[in-house]
């Protein structure tokens, strides 16, 4: 079992551009939650997707913007970006129903210059 | 709404020594509750969770924490810390009631000095 993966692993792009973030769950989880991890700070809760819907958001702006697939993996996207978009951003599978702890992906890297 | 305070930003402990890293929490339901370790430039990874049952939880690499509701903390602690246990903590609560998302603290980075 691979496990949670993302993709790509770090990313560098300019002000103003637009970038995609990819996620493949743990096999048999349904759910997919993304977070962003600033330096130095904890992961904030950017949204969750079960079932190919936005079950839950946190407090990100429209610029911030999901898709999961039937075959459960997901994306993230950020439209104009700005340097504050700078993060690890982190994936995390879950299976909806469950009691059990999520699962993370080692995180991408974006660096926004 | 959900939150979580690790007081502490940086715990420094001798290996060998006894370690505790601080968690309290708020939720308005039942908490679903959890630890995990981030290591330089890698994801989280699972230590140990909450439910419901003994207050006293078994996770992975020998930590443990205990549930405590009326002081609503949730401390992690290792009775012999390694020098490979240094690394960034995260605890993190779930409101039982529905399928909130997880909220974490801040981290507390956690120093172990051979």
């Amino acid at each position: 079992d691979a496990g949670v993966t993302q993709s790509p692993t770090h990313l560098i792009k300019t002000r103003g551009q637009q970038v995609t973030l990819r996620c493949s769950p743990k096999s048999g989880h349904d759910t997919v939650s993304w977070y962003q991890q600033a330096l130095g700070q904890g992961p904030q809760f950017i949204f969750q997707y079960y079932e190919e819907e936005e079950r839950q958001r946190g407090n990100f702006p429209d610029r911030f913007s999901g898709h999961q697939f039937p075959n459960y993996s997901s994306e993230l996207n950020v439209n104009a970006l700005l340097l504050g978009d700078s993060a690890l951003y982190l994936c995390a599978s879950s299976k909806t129903g469950v009691e059990t702890e999520a699962f993370f992906g080692q995180g991408t890297r974006l660096t926004v210059v | 709404a959900q939150s979580v305070a690790q007081p502490e930003d940086q715990v420094n402990v001798a290996e060998g020594n006894p370690l505790t890293v601080k968690c309290t929490y708020s939720v308005s339901g039942n908490p679903y509750l959890f630890w995990y370790v981030q290591y330089p430039n890698r994801g989280l990874q699972f230590l140990l969770k909450y439910i419901t049952g003994d207050n006293l939880v078994k996770g992975s690499y020998g930590f443990e924490a205990e549930f405590n509701k009326s002081q609503t903390s949730f401390h992690l602690k290792k009775p012999s810390a390694l020098v490979s246990d240094s690394a960034l903590y995260f605890c993190a609560v779930r409101d039982l009631r529905g399928n909130t998302p997880l909220v974490f603290g801040k981290g507390t980075r956690l120093s172990v000095i051979a």
